[in-house]
């Protein structure tokens, strides 16, 4: 079964850090264009950040950049992102989502919830 | 920076025509996909690139996308079509989505 399954969320204070994992099964991870997205409660869908095949390039979204480092292990079937110096802002649910370099995504994970809060 | 805007809100009786606008400079140059996000679920991919479904989803979703305006078309709705709607396309190295339309079948 192709599916993605997100892990790491949780309960952070503001200014401290989260790792969050994605692992895929049914499909080869190495042939697919990986993203994270998110979604803040009731609100829309916001694009994080993009790596491509091989690692390289990296893309993110202004609001991340220079905060959040995306990473994938290939032999792991595995997406990573590491969240530092979080902001309240950032409580969202975080979605991993494949694209196969057609600039759509044709599977996503359940979500994984990330709340900063004191 | 681009940007992708929606109605908040569509509204359609059971069995008629809805139609959600997605409005961005020239998104007619490039290729605009749809997701359907049913509450407490991951969003699903309904269309992709400007017109295709992908396997699974019902023949009553049709897109167009052409000038500054791509559309989502859901022909005979029903009821279990009611959810968030929303248009994504790829610019300048960002995926860019739209704003989202909530549709509720009445």
């Amino acid at each position: 079964q192709v599916q993605l399954v997100e892990s790491g969320g949780g309960l952070v204070k503001p200014g401290g850090s989260l790792r969050l994992s994605c692992e895929a099964s049914g499909f080869i991870l190495s042939d697919y264009y990986m993203s994270w997205i998110r979604q803040a409660p009731g609100k829309g869908l916001e694009w994080v950040s993009y790596i491509s095949t091989s690692g390289s390039p990296i893309y993110y979204a202004d609001s991340v950049k220079g905060r959040f480092t995306i990473s994938r292990d290939n032999a792991k079937n595995s997406l990573y992102l590491q969240m530092n110096s979080l902001r309240a802002e950032d409580t969202a649910v975080y979605y991993c989502a494949r694209d196969l370099g057609s600039g759509y995504y044709s599977i996503w994970g359940q979500g994984t919830l990330v709340t900063v809060s004191s | 920076s681009f940007e992708l805007t929606q109605p908040p809100s569509v509204s359609v009786s059971p069995g008629q025509t809805a139609s959600i606008i997605c409005s961005g400079d020239n998104l007619g140059d490039k290729s605009a996909s749809w997701y359907q996000q049913k509450p407490g679920q991951s969003p699903v991919l309904v269309i992709y690139q400007d017109t295709k479904r992908p396997s699974g989803i019902p023949e009553r979703f049709s897109g167009s996308n052409s000038g500054n305006t791509a559309t989502l078309t859901i022909s005979g709705t029903q009821a279990v079509d009611e959810a968030d709607y929303y248009c994504q396309a790829w610019d300048s190295n960002n995926y860019v989505f739209g704003t989202g339309t909530k549709v509720t079948v009445l």
